[in-house]
């Protein structure tokens, strides 16, 4: 079954706007990342939370994580076109290595 | 630095034909990673090697799909004989868990996938 599950699947917005996108998973976990894929290329690591903390910040980006709720969010402020993409977050479970468990993705549109 | 990379990058062939793909990590990247996203589905491990060695191979899904990592550096992904259902991205990652200074890095580099369709 899957680890990580997202929401919304789509999501379009206006240049300007923020984005925000969750992921829900099942086990515990080490910690989380988020990815993004633009159209027919390769997954591209964004943000890394571990488990202990609770939110982060790279840039634009906005990643919270709540282990109570087994639940994260990354928010895109001040979107942009070039932010179009597939965004996924993926788990690493505490038994797992460094094996990744992937969301189905959330399909962002920004619109100029 | 040159990044992970992939061939074929698409690879057309009929049911019950041999494919093989190929993977070049990061040099200097221990774990290797082999990934697939099968039409509308999400991205499912197949596979990590540490070095040469197989860490984990239970999201290979059956016999037919073979990976090897000869030596350590590149790796190859054969499906021998191919399914329709075998069609997806084949994504391959790497990294190195730990960076010189000792801190756990956890961050996955991702090649560009190679397209499989089985017709």
């Amino acid at each position: 079954s899957q680890q990580g599950e997202e929401d919304p699947q789509a999501l379009s917005i206006q240049e300007g706007e923020n984005a925000t996108m969750n992921c829900s998973y099942k086990t515990s976990i080490n910690n989380l990342q988020w990815y993004r894929q633009n159209s027919g290329r390769g997954l591209v690591h964004l943000i890394l939370i571990r488990s202990n903390e609770r939110e982060k910040h790279s840039g634009r980006l906005r990643v919270t994580l709540d282990t109570s709720k087994k639940s994260s969010s990354l928010l895109i402020t001040a979107s942009r076109a070039a932010d179009t993409a597939s965004y996924f977050c993926a788990t690493v479970g505490r038994n797992a290595g460094n094996m990744l468990t992937f969301g189905g993705g959330t399909r962002l549109m920004v619109k100029p | 630095e040159a990044g992970v990379t992939q061939f074929p990058s698409h690879s057309v062939i009929e049911k019950g034909q041999t494919v093989t793909l190929r993977c070049d990590p990061i040099s200097g990247h221990d774990n290797l990673y082999w990934y697939r996203r099968v039409m509308g589905k999400e991205i499912k491990f197949l596979l990590h090697f540490v070095k040469e060695s197989k860490q984990d191979e239970s999201g290979m899904p059956n016999n037919r799909f073979l990976a090897e990592r000869t030596g350590g550096t590149y790796s190859t992904l054969k499906v021998q004989p191919a399914e329709l259902e075998d069609s997806g991205v084949y994504f391959c990652a790497s990294s190195q868990e730990r960076s010189r200074q000792g801190a756990y890095t956890g961050e996955l580099f991702f090649g560009e996938g190679s397209r499989l369709t089985v017709l």
